[in-house]
């Protein structure tokens, strides 16, 4: 079964600054989706971004950037020029290529100093 | 436009009582899905709707009964819940281009947040 970690429970970062949130996941198939979810107190579900497996090219969304290693099954989510708006729950997420679930990591909270 | 919609935004029910959330998308979606949050923990699937068809069912107890009336909307009825049941619950849709097969992003709604006394 495949698995997602995320091994950060909680991060700080001073606005403006960068802030790096970590990501593994175990599975043995080849061809698969990433994504990350932000989740603010208001706890709407917010795609922030998605990755394909098969495309080597890192993912970006704006100020949101992803680092994906496959052979490392590490997909880190780097956020540039945090905003005060950035503080939130943020889950990774993997979906196989072929099928309807979506399995989560634990999540980390990212708190946004001003 | 990639919206989900879910009423009542909260809801607060006595054990014996029946209710109904709502969930509803007009994106053209054939898969939608329900799923329960509890704080600080990530969502958990529940139902997934496939065509209009229920396709996954995560060995949810019974007093939880999904309907999808059509492909916009999506239904979750609940009867004589227990204190423990007390959660968010997220809808989601996403294309389905196969029934039962490849899903495209998932896009959730805001949540009803479901108080059991």
């Amino acid at each position: 079964a495949q698995t997602v970690t995320q091994s950060q429970p909680e991060m700080s970062v001073q606005e403006a600054e960068t802030v790096t949130l970590s990501c593994t996941y175990d599975t043995s198939e080849s061809d698969y989706y990433l994504f990350w979810y932000k989740q603010p107190p208001s706890r709407q579900m917010i795609l922030v971004i998605r990755q394909e497996a098969y495309k080597q090219q890192n993912a970006t969304e704006n100020r949101f950037s992803v680092n994906f290693q496959k052979a490392a099954k590490s997909f880190s989510l780097k956020i540039s020029d945090s905003q005060l708006g950035d503080a939130a729950m943020y889950f990774c997420a993997y979906r196989a290529q072929y099928g309807n679930k979506l399995v989560f990591g634990a999540g980390t909270i990212l708190r946004v100093k001003s | 436009d990639t919206e989900v919609t879910q009423t009542p935004k909260h809801l607060v029910m006595g054990m014996t009582n029946k209710k109904s959330l709502k969930c509803e998308q007009h994106m053209g979606h054939r898969a939608m899905y329900w799923y329960k949050q509890k704080a600080k923990k990530p969502p958990e699937l529940m139902f997934v709707y496939s065509y209009e068809k229920l396709s996954i069912n995560e060995s949810v107890p019974s007093r939880f009964s999904p309907e999808c009336p059509n492909s916009s909307l999506l239904n979750l009825h609940l009867h004589a819940l227990q204190p423990e049941d007390s959660a968010l619950y997220l809808c989601a849709s996403s294309q389905d281009r196969l029934a039962g097969g490849f899903t495209d992003t998932q896009y959730f709604g805001p949540g009803t947040r479901l108080t059991v006394l």
